[in-house]
């Protein structure tokens, strides 16, 4: 079991550009979570999965930010017109069942935008 | 949404020596965890624990639900026990959870 599996690792994109980050969770998980962490503001939950159906996305900035979860296997994280402040490591996790048990997360990707 | 607090911010010890860190939170939790994070590593789960007291090797956690607070005790420090140290809670039932700033703690051999 490779643990929840995050790509890229590192991503690096100027001020208005696109960024698309993958996650995938331990198989036969069916929760998926996004988190941001910055040193300044800590860990912020953004957004969640339950098997396949968004759940919660009360952490989402509304407007440049979404997420998808199209099958069992994979989510990703779009970021449309990257700002600086949206510098930061997204860390992905996923759970059993989404209804109360432990969170595995992933390594994050680190987002730097220049 | 809930406040998590985490005392102390950061933590130096001697290899060997005991450490104590808390985490307050403002509502009660349906559900807690404390995590630890290696430097520029992932965020591991070490307890899942909403009431009550539970042990794995060196650690114990103990937390009083009706005081909104939890512990974290690592007994007989060791180097490899440096890095930080988050609780989190979730008390919407949704498993959103709020995380607290983290205790960075250091233990120096």
């Amino acid at each position: 079991n490779a643990g929840v599996i995050q790509t890229p690792r590192h991503k690096v994109t100027g001020k208005g550009q696109e960024a698309t980050l993958w996650c995938e969770p331990i198989s036969g998980h069916s929760a998926v979570f996004w988190y941001r962490q910055t040193i300044v503001q800590g860990l912020e939950f953004l957004t969640y999965f339950r098997n396949q159906a968004p759940i919660d996305d009360s952490g989402m900035p509304k407007e440049r930010f979404s997420a998808q979860m199209p099958n069992q296997s994979h989510s990703t994280l779009k970021i449309q017109s990257t700002q600086p402040q949206d510098s930061a490591v997204y860390l992905c996790a996923s759970s059993l069942t989404g209804k109360g048990e432990r969170l595995f997360f992933g390594h994050g990707t680190k987002l730097s935008v220049l | 949404g809930q406040q998590v607090q985490q005392s102390p911010a950061s933590l130096v010890l001697q290899e060997g020596e005991n450490a104590e860190l808390q985490c307050n939170f403002s509502s009660t939790a349906t559900r807690l965890q404390w995590f630890y994070q290696h430097p520029g590593g992932r965020l591991v789960s070490l307890f899942y624990n909403p009431s009550g007291t539970k042990h794995t090797g060196r650690l114990t956690s103990t937390t009083v639900t009706n005081e909104r607070r939890s512990s974290l005790h690592i007994s007989s420090s060791q180097t490899t026990d440096s890095g930080t140290y988050f609780c989190a809670i979730d008390d919407t039932g949704y498993q959103n959870f709020y995380f607290g700033k983290g205790t960075s703690l250091t233990v120096i051999p």
